[in-house]
């Protein structure tokens, strides 16, 4: 079975400091791995997704993501944090293909300070 | 495209109601599934559908029915309300052959 386990559930940042948003996941074959954003009163919108190809995938709004095998995280970062980043975030895997069963963590809701 | 739309996006029941959350694509898109989203929790798979008259239950479907009559419409029956359903419920959809799912706005649902 998957899953994955998001550290913090609560994340403040300085605009223009480096956001962080940790994600590790549990697999017993290759994941697949995504990153959602929910705005507020939003439904959530795909930010990046990782499906076995580059280990370094570029999402949207500056953010990117690195699939680490070695320590089963996927972790999303953006070197600047801006205002409009304020927003839940949720890691998800699946095992891809056939199956329609998204995995969600619990999310972190990043707060960003002027 | 509209995309994936739900309606009502507010709604309040009583315990013992009943009522049908609505969920539409025009994305001609093959699977459609429902989740709750809950404090804490991030979401939980209900009930998915990989086509029409193809429906299986997901991690959390005791109080749910769903059906999949056609492509586009996937709706969730609660047949008879309890407070532990309050919750914010989404649809979302994908198409066969990709790993991206689109979800709709949700429905903010209270039951008293």
């Amino acid at each position: 079975a998957q899953s994955v386990t998001q550290l913090g559930s609560h994340v403040s940042v300085s605009e223009g400091a480096l956001v962080l948003l940790r994600c590790n996941y549990s697999s017993s074959v290759p994941p697949y791995l995504f990153w959602y954003v929910q705005y507020p009163n939003q439904g959530l919108q795909l930010l990046l997704k990782y499906t076995s190809a580059a280990t370094l995938v570029k999402g949207i709004n500056g953010f990117e993501a690195e699939f680490k095998k070695s320590e089963t995280s996927f972790h999303l970062t953006k070197p600047s944090a801006h205002m409009s980043d304020a927003a839940e975030y949720f890691c998800a895997v699946t095992i891809g293909g056939a199956t329609n069963k998204l995995i969600f963590g619990t999310g972190t809701l990043l707060a960003v300070q002027p | 495209n509209a995309g994936v739309t739900q309606t009502p996006k507010f709604q309040v029941l009583k315990t013992g109601q009943s009522m049908t959350l609505q969920c539409a694509q025009d994305m001609n898109h093959e699977y459609m599934s429902w989740y709750r989203q809950d404090p804490g929790m991030g979401l939980r798979l209900i009930h998915y559908s990989v086509g029409a008259g193809i429906t299986d239950q997901g991690e959390v479907p005791n109080g749910y029915n769903v059906s999949r009559s056609t492509t586009e419409d996937f709706p969730l029956r609660l047949l008879s309300a309890a407070p532990s359903q309050t919750s914010v419920y989404f649809c979302a959809s994908r198409m066969r052959n990709t790993d991206t799912q689109y979800f709709g706005p949700g429905t903010r649902l209270t039951v008293l």
